[in-house]
């Protein structure tokens, strides 16, 4: 079956630790995205990319990095410098350019 | 910025009641979407909306997209205990051409529904 797989569900960091969640789809799509989720306040965009070895800074990138190495995977770094870094995190992809997106699980990240 | 906001941010009815979230931009969009998050789940898409007036519906759901292309709004006729979950608009900016555009999610409306 097609679809975006999120791992792990779960991730506990502690402080100061940078940490990867990983993203990888097997529906041939070419854009991809992830968003952050806090309570009331919806999705937000982390980062984006359209195409392989380009990504493009979303709405709240700071102390996140990401990489786009294959078409099929697209991680996210979570680095040290995210001051408040617990929340849940949502990866999509969409293949077409007016098309909708498809989410994976989420992965819920708790810095202890 | 590119940004699109959503009211209310709670809802809470009655069932039978009517529940209706409303979409703004600042900008124009290329289409607007509509996805469903239930508690514990991921956001699922719900439609999309395309041109300009656009009116589409779904069952009891009714979905409109503003002239200008810069607002929308979601209508839930006779609400269920089923319809809980959040809702979220999603303005996708600057697609067309090779660019796959930006995809701004609105805040979301929480409904709840009362037995």
């Amino acid at each position: 079956d097609g679809g975006i797989t999120q791992s792990p569900k779960y991730l506990f960091r502690k402080e100061g630790q940078n940490v990867t969640l990983s993203c990888e789809q097997n529906l041939n799509h070419d854009a991809m995205y992830w968003y952050r989720q806090d309570p009331g306040q919806g999705l937000r965009l982390i980062y984006y990319s359209q195409i392989v070895n380009d990504f493009q800074k979303g709405d709240i990138a700071e102390g996140y990095s990401v990489s786009r190495e294959k078409k099929e995977s697209f991680p996210l770094t979570v680095t040290s410098a995210q001051k408040n870094p617990t929340a849940f995190y949502l990866c999509a992809s969409r293949w077409t350019r007016q098309g909708d997106a498809f989410f994976g699980q989420g992965t819920r990240l708790t810095v202890v | 910025g590119q940004q699109v906001m959503q009211i209310p941010q709670y809802q809470h009815v009655q069932e039978g009641e009517d529940f209706t979230t409303y979409c703004n931009s600042s900008t124009t969009l290329s289409n607007i979407q509509w996805y469903k998050q239930r508690p514990g789940g991921h956001p699922v898409f719900l439609i999309q909306l395309v041109k300009s007036g656009e009116v589409k519906k779904q069952k009891r759901l009714t979905f409109q997209f503003g002239e200008a292309k810069k607002n929308s709004s979601l209508h839930i006729t006779a609400t269920q205990t089923t319809d809980v979950g959040t809702y979220f608009c999603a303005g996708l900016f600057n697609a067309g051409g090779t660019s796959y555009g930006k995809l701004t999610f609105g805040q979301g409306t929480i409904l709840t529904v009362h037995p």
